[in-house]
């Protein structure tokens, strides 16, 4: 069965700085990567995705993201972050039978001004 | 209204009640999907209804029960629950059941008393 993992639970940044969060999945071939925000008192947005061809997918927001197969990774990218990104992100990965994503932990990011 | 939206957004219930969550669905899609969500847990998939029909049952307790009458809504029934089943219950759907994007509801919160 695949897995996700985001082995960061707070990141903390300053408005106008980069940003990376970290997702690692487990599973043995090529999934089907997600990243999604949810914002205090609501549902999950989808931010971007990726099935197939290029690794660096673009999404909305501003936000980016690449895959790396060598790594098993799909972290996410913000080259400056807004006060208004402070929210919780999660990275999901569909794969096997259902292909239904199974979601990660999810990072709390906090922004200051 | 468009969307997906969620009632009651609040309820709180004793063990001895019986209740019911709501979704609904306005994006002519036809896979629906229940999540919880508690505090420092990873999103849980509990049922995933794919036209109307039930796919999959994610080992939850009989004292939730779902009923998709259509492809437009989607319930959760509640009866007998316990303190633990306190959380946030996220109500999704997508054009098909799979690695599709997802449209979350703005979620119930349930606290059980």
């Amino acid at each position: 069965a695949q897995s996700v993992t985001q082995p960061d639970i707070h990141i903390t940044v300053s408005e106008g700085a980069s940003l990376e969060l970290r997702c690692n999945y487990s599973y043995g071939a090529t999934p089907y990567l997600f990243w999604y925000v949810q914002s205090p008192g609501q549902g999950l947005q989808l931010l971007l995705k990726y099935f197939s061809g290029d690794t660096l997918v673009q999404g909305i927001k501003g936000f980016e993201a690449e895959f790396k197969r060598s790594q098993s990774s799909f972290n996410l990218r913000k080259p400056s972050v807004h006060w208004s990104d402070a929210a919780e992100y999660f990275c999901a990965v569909g794969a096997g039978g259902s292909y239904i994503p199974t979601f990660g932990r999810g990072t709390s990011l906090i922004v200051h001004p | 209204e468009t969307g997906v939206t969620q009632t009651p957004r609040h309820l709180v219930m004793g063990m001895t009640n019986k209740k019911s969550l709501k979704c609904e669905q306005h994006l002519g899609h036809n896979a629906m999907y229940w999540y919880k969500q508690s505090a420092k847990k990873p999103l849980e998939l509990m049922f995933v209804y794919n036209f109307k029909e039930q796919t999959e049952n994610n080992s939850v307790p009989s004292r939730f029960s779902p009923e998709c009458p259509n492809s437009s809504h989607l319930f959760l029934h509640l009866h007998t629950l316990q303190p633990e089943d306190s959380a946030l219950y996220l109500c999704a759907s997508s054009h098909q059941a799979g690695p599709n994007e997802q449209f979350f509801g703005p979620g119930t919160r349930l606290t059980v008393l």
